[in-house]
């Protein structure tokens, strides 16, 4: 199947600092990727949709002055969660979609955000 | 509103005894409904895309199947790595987006 890759796995930052995770479709062109955030033992909670070139569309009760999101290519969107706190530790997974697999979507490994 | 409901939320069986999951939706105009696989700490892996009623599509051990209000995601004689959570996700009407369910922790006993 098609391969989305995230980056990095996991990452550890201070209270107050920006981070930054990439998004990428390996193999086939995406023109939407979707973002969620997982809280343990619960199912995917979508933040934003990023389409390739135009603004995201954040779910409601998501912040977008916190949460940045940028699809600048058919292949890369990134998520920089900016002055990042304690409570926004989580695990975040991307998703893209393949429009030629019938508009199948696919899915990162995850990437685990500890502040501290 | 799209609503998407897995039952049972967890379920505990034998190596070898088969069983089925179920995924109950309520949608306007269905475009498809998805079946995941995810282990704990990683990302959702894509099984199926059913898109009508009557559908069915087979991997392995699994099958999945749709009707007009529902999905049975069956598992035949399954083995301590089918050990899993199991999400069911719907994409509908002009949405991009899929709509999960709250998925079914499946545990394999040896």
């Amino acid at each position: 199947g098609a391969v989305v890759s995230q980056h990095p796995s996991w990452v550890i930052c201070k209270s107050g600092t920006s981070v930054k995770i990439e998004c990428r479709s390996l193999d086939f062109q995406a023109t939407t990727m979707f973002w969620y955030r997982q809280f343990p033992k619960q199912s995917l909670m979508l933040m934003a949709t990023s389409n390739e070139g135009s603004k995201a569309t954040y779910e409601q009760g998501v912040e977008k002055d916190k949460f940045l999101i940028n699809h600048a290519s058919l292949t890369l969107s990134t998520l920089t969660v900016t002055s990042a706190h304690p409570e926004d530790s989580s695990f975040y997974i991307c998703s893209a979609r393949e429009v030629r697999a019938g508009n199948t979507i696919y899915f990162g490994e995850g990437s685990w955000l500890t502040v501290v | 509103e799209d609503q998407v409901t897995q039952s049972p939320e967890a379920l505990r069986l034998q190596e070898g005894e088969s069983s089925s999951l179920n995924c109950s939706y309520t949608v306007s105009g269905l475009r498809g409904l998805f079946w995941y696989r995810q282990d704990p700490g990683k990302g959702p892996e894509f099984l199926f895309t059913l898109y009508s009623a009557g559908e069915e599509k087979e991997k392995e051990r699994l099958k999945a199947t749709l009707t007009k209000k529902e999905s049975f995601l069956h598992i035949t004689a399954p083995k301590p790595e089918d050990s899993a959570t199991y999400l069911c996700a719907v994409q509908a009407g002009g949405a991009q987006k899929l709509v999960f369910g709250q998925g079914t922790r499946l545990t394999i006993n040896p």
